[in-house]
């Protein structure tokens, strides 16, 4: 069974716009953490915002904030005021006390 | 900070051949992770180490693929005899600890690997 669901293999935005990329996850574990990263076209994953499963409010890091729906099991990652260097692949990826699993990523693509 | 080192960019080899990638992590971190990313796809982890010694090798195809982080510092991935199949980019992150959720890995620039 798929433990992250990247439901949009590709996104495009207006720059300046914001934008939601989804993500859902399959957990029985009320431990886990839930981790987003940008993967821009050199290749290197960079790591963007956390949240764990018993975290009261949404995580948020400038720009990037995760919509955090616990009952719905989604994780959903905004990104505010897009910018042409937002253009990447973003995954989203959940811990339980197992090795990180990743999704298999949105890309987006940022319109000037 | 210097962040995670990897070399070569980029390998192009032929199929039954060898290869090798290293990695160093970031300075202090006691974990090391090796992806493998297939083209469309997210990160696999193949092995991950606490200091010198290896916590997960699960997912590692081992008649095929060696890992070892020597002192507890570097680390080295083998791939012997290389398959068509094995052509992907390979990642290695590290981070600072292993038994808490929050630990948050960081990634190095990957390894773009091309078997013909």
């Amino acid at each position: 069974a798929q433990k992250i669901t990247q439901t949009q293999p590709g996104m495009f935005v207006q720059e300046k716009e914001a934008v939601t990329l989804d993500c859902t996850y399959d957990t029985s574990d009320p431990s886990y953490g839930l981790f987003w990263y940008k993967q821009p076209s050199s290749g290197e994953m960079i790591f963007l915002i956390y949240q764990g499963s018993y975290d009261q409010q949404n995580a948020t890091e400038g720009r990037y904030s995760l919509n955090f729906q616990k009952a719905r099991k989604s994780a959903n990652l905004v990104i505010s005021a897009s910018q042409l260097g937002d253009s990447a692949m973003y995954f989203c990826a959940m811990r339980e006390r197992t090795p990180l699993v990743f999704g298999k990523g949105t890309r987006l693509s940022v319109i000037a | 900070e210097a962040g995670v080192a990897q070399s070569p960019r980029y390998k192009i080899i032929e199929k039954r051949q060898s290869v090798a990638f290293w990695c160093n992590p970031i300075s202090g971190h006691a974990t090391l992770y090796w992806y493998q990313q297939i083209l469309g796809q997210g990160p696999k982890l193949l092995i991950q180490f606490q200091n010198n010694g290896v916590v997960d090798d699960s997912q590692l195809p081992k008649d095929r693929f060696s890992a070892e982080r020597l002192k507890g510092v570097d680390s080295t991935l083998k791939i012997q005899p290389a398959k068509l199949e094995d052509s992907a980019v390979y990642l290695c992150a590290s981070s600072l600890r292993l038994a808490d959720l929050t630990d948050t890995q960081y990634f190095g620039p990957g390894t773009r690997l091309t078997v013909l």
